[in-house]
Formats: structure tokens, sequence, C-alpha cells
């Protein structure tokens, strides 16, 4: 079965700081992997996806994440953080496939991350 | 620019009261999912319906129905509510099954008494 971990809870950063949010995947081959975001009373809003092809991807808001295969990695940065940043981050993966009981995404438990003036 | 909605937005039941949740989707995709999210826990698969007339059972499956009355449409039913059930369910779609991007409503909060 598939999983996801987010090694971290809360992550709190300076404003104007870099940013890496941690993500762990565990899946029998190269899953289609994503980061989504979600501000507090609000639904989740997709930051990011990778299905193939370059292992960096770039998404809205500034944020980028990379892909290593090596360490069933997709973890998620960015260069300078803002405070409307603030908010919960969750990394999800899918199957590359459809059918046979095979659908949605898997969630990890989140990464609540602080800005902090 | 509606998307995926949802309906109610908060709700408060008793111990054994049933009710409904209901979503619907502008955007033509065929299959539609309903997640519950708790503190700690991220959000967990309850049921999917991969296209219209089917629907699966997910990771939390237990204490839930759902139907997928068209293709727009795909509501959530508690039949004998429990304090368990305390959570906020989000309804979502995507065009295709699979590990394809899911767009999400903006939640449902529910809280069993």
């Amino acid at each position: 079965a598939q999983s996801v971990t987010q090694p971290d809870i809360h992550i709190t950063v300076s404003e104007g700081a870099s940013l890496e949010l941690r993500c762990n995947y565990s899946y029998g081959a190269t899953p289609y992997l994503f980061w989504y975001v979600q501000s507090p009373g609000q639904g989740l809003q997709l930051l990011l996806k990778y299905f193939s092809g370059d292992t960096l991807v770039q998404g809205i808001k500034g944020f980028e994440a990379e892909f290593k295969r090596s360490q069933s990695s997709f973890n998620l940065r960015k260069p300078s953080v803002h405070w409307s940043d603030a908010a919960e981050y969750f990394c999800a993966v899918g199957p590359t496939y459809s059918g046979g009981g095979a659908d949605g995404l898997t969630f990890g438990k989140g990464t609540h991350l602080i800005i902090q003036p | 620019n509606a998307g995926v909605t949802q309906t109610p937005k908060f709700q408060v039941l008793k111990t054994g009261q049933s009710m409904t949740l209901q979503c619907a989707q502008d955007m033509n995709h065929n299959s539609m999912y309903w997640y519950r999210q708790d503190p700690g826990m991220g959000l967990r698969l309850i049921y999917y319906s991969a296209s219209e007339g089917t629907t699966d059972k997910g990771e939390v499956p237990n204490g839930y129905n759902v139907s997928r009355l068209n293709k727009r449409e795909f509501s959530l039913r508690l039949e004998s509510a429990a304090p368990s059930q305390t959570s906020v369910y989000f309804c979502a779609s995507s065009p295709m099954g699979g590990g394809n991007t899911i767009y999400f409503g903006e939640g449902s909060w529910l809280t069993v008494v």
C-alpha cells in the first residue's frame, strides 16, 4: 500500500527566509506526486504536481519541488517566504493507473507552517 | 467559477441522527471523492466514484454510504451519526481516476454531540 510521510508537524520560518518542507513516500513504482496548501477554514489548493519528466517542478506562488527517486522524496521549497504563506501543507501520492481499486490520492498528515516577522 | 460545491458548510447533529452531505461539480469530471480531515491525521478517503453509476470504498468507509446521483453529484450519508464522525468533510473531483489531480470543495464542518 502506498503511504506518505511528512516528518515535520510544525515548522517556523522567519519572513524572507528560505523554506524546505520534507515529504517521503512509499510506493511500488514511481507515483504521481503532489503538494497542496490549505489556508485556515478553506479547502485544499494544488501548488504543484509531478507526473514525469523534469524532476524539478515549478508551481504557483513561487514554490518548487524536486523529485528524488533514490530517496523516495518530493521536498517542497521556496527561496523567500511571505507572511501569506502561513498555512498547512500536504504532500500526496497517487497511482499512475486507474481501476482495480486504485483511485484517489493518499495524503501525508500535513506540515503546519508558521511565519514569524 | 464554482468548481466543487458542498452543502451544508456547518452542521451540528445529535448522536443517532442522520444527515446527507451534498456535493456537485461543474467541471464535467468523471471521478468524485469524499475525504475526511481530522487533526493530525491528514485527509483520509471515505468513498469514491470512478464514474457515474459506480462507487467504491476508500480507507475509512464504516458508518457512511454514498450515492453518485449523476455525473455532477455525489452525496455522502451518515445513517446514525456518532461522535467519532465529528470531522471536516471534503468533496473532490478529478477528470479521470487513478492518481490524477484532484480538485477540492471548501469543506463541511460536522459536529456530532
